[in-house]
């Protein structure tokens, strides 16, 4: 899978219950992200990590939360605050140097509420 | 924050002939704009990028131009194959520290018919 190892493929979330989607990377690469994606839409940032125990902040970071304790890692929990959950959740991975701005990403997980 | 435009919504071109997707982006400051190429219920997998130093870019049937001073790309296809079906994303990032964060377009479906 390119480096980049989502898990589960699918999951599914009953009403308030908080859910963790995995991603690991092997490509020894300090930046991580995540994004979700609406049918018929763009990705848009939740939030990403320059290094480890760091995290920001993206664009609809609200009823989510992360933590990067690894450099391999950067787990996202979708809480249950987040009230429309359902979407296609992307990790992607960026290495330092002349080539930080390529992403590479994993092959996703579709989360669907109960 | 970036605002990134991205039009057609939807292209359908006749195998063999040229397909154009444009997009806008607000920030001045941003420095790299890729483009992706996604599979139904695939990751996106980039498939050129350009950087801002850069007017035109080409690989095989496949080239991006920029005009920073219009704050526009485009992609060009050209000789399209049925296998160019997708759905296509434009996005747009400038550096911060170690990390590239992407603002991507919402996306064109291009139809390549036979």
């Amino acid at each position: 899978d390119g480096g980049i190892t989502q898990s589960p493929k699918y999951l599914f979330r009953k009403e308030g219950q908080n859910v963790t989607l995995s991603c690991e990377q092997n490509l020894n690469h300090d930046a991580m992200y995540w994004y979700r994606q609406d049918p018929g839409q763009g990705l848009r940032l939740i939030y990403y990590s320059q290094i480890v125990n760091d995290f920001q902040k993206g664009d609809i970071a609200e009823g989510y939360s992360v933590s990067r304790e690894k450099k391999e890692s950067f787990p996202l929990t979708v809480t249950s605050a987040q009230k429309n959950p359902t979407a296609f959740y992307l990790c992607a991975s960026t290495a330092t140097g002349v080539a930080k701005n390529i992403q590479y990403f994993g092959a996703g997980t579709r989360l669907s509420v109960l | 924050g970036e605002n990134v435009e991205q039009h057609p919504s939807t292209l359908s071109v006749q195998e063999g002939d040229s397909a154009v997707i444009k997009c806008t982006y607000s920030d001045s400051a941003s420095n790299y704009f890729p483009w992706y190429k996604q599979e139904l219920g695939k990751r996106p997998q980039l498939i050129i990028d350009i950087r801002s130093n850069v007017g035109e870019k080409k690989d095989q049937r496949i080239a991006v131009t920029l005009n920073k001073t219009a704050k526009h790309f485009s992609l060009h296809i050209t000789e399209t194959q049925p296998e160019d079906s997708a759905v296509y994303f434009c996005a747009a990032s400038k550096s911060t520290g170690t990390a590239s964060k992407l603002t991507f377009g919402t996306g064109t479906r291009l139809q390549v018919t036979l």
